[in-house]
């Protein structure tokens, strides 16, 4: 199986700042990688998808990066609305496999 | 509008079964895989079963309920079920029918979301 790890497992940010988060597979898995936002309460959501794409309607200030084994999403200039946990998540076989999830919280 | 409504969840005590059901509409149900994913209370994502649209016959499973669910669709329905047989309080979580972004073969990343159906084993 493939193992997904997510660093960090909490961030505390201000509104307007820059966050990242990273992601590492325990293998080779191309850009085979979706980002998903969970707000509290809520399902979640698809925010990236093939390492880089930003899925339709989601906000520009999202973006990803990687491929291979390590990934990274970016928030630049963080709203309040992004308070959120985030999580990756491998396709590129089964069993699928998600991070441990990243929570985003604002200062 | 795409939508998944799932129902089925409840309260059972270890060793019991559950099914739940997804009804799926806006999208043409047949031409989808379509997978469950879980959530335990306060814990991450955990996938937990895939089938194949209805031109293919491949499911997949989570080592952790392969031998104990099952999962199947009905098309003449538009539903996703997903038998849950020999529960144990490790399978208590929310229990969200995925649908992928697209119908093109392989692909498994997942919008739209249903809003999940809660699960409770407990004695």
């Amino acid at each position: 199986d493939i193992q997904m790890t997510q660093s960090p497992s909490s961030v505390s940010a201000s509104v307007g700042d820059r966050v990242s988060i990273t992601c590492r597979a325990s293998q080779d898995i191309s850009s085979s990688l979706g980002w998903y936002q969970q707000r509290p309460g809520k399902a979640p959501k698809l925010l990236i998808f093939s390492a880089s794409i930003l899925q339709s309607g989601g906000p520009s200030r999202f973006s990803g990066s990687g491929s291979g084994t390590d990934f990274t999403l970016t928030i630049n200039s963080l709203q309040p609305e992004d308070l959120a946990t985030y999580y990756c998540q491998q396709t590129n076989s089964f069993p699928l496999t998600f991070g441990g999830g990243t929570k985003v919280e604002i200062k | 509008e795409v939508q998944l409504l799932e129902s089925g969840g409840g309260l059972a005590q270890p060793g019991e079964s559950l099914r739940l059901s997804c009804e799926a509409s806006g999208f043409a149900f047949d031409t989808y895989a379509m997978s469950w994913v879980r959530q335990a209370p306060g814990r991450g994502l955990e996938w937990v079963s895939a089938i194949d649209s209805t031109s293919g016959s491949g499911t997949h499973y989570a080592d952790s309920v392969k031998g104990r669910f099952t999962i199947s669709r009905d098309s003449s329905k538009n539903t996703l079920y997903l038998q849950m047989n020999s529960l144990t309080v490790e399978d208590t979580a929310i229990y969200y029918c995925v649908r992928p972004r697209t119908s093109v073969a392989h692909t498994r990343f997942f919008d739209p979301w249903g809003q999940g159906t809660r699960v409770t084993v407990s004695s």
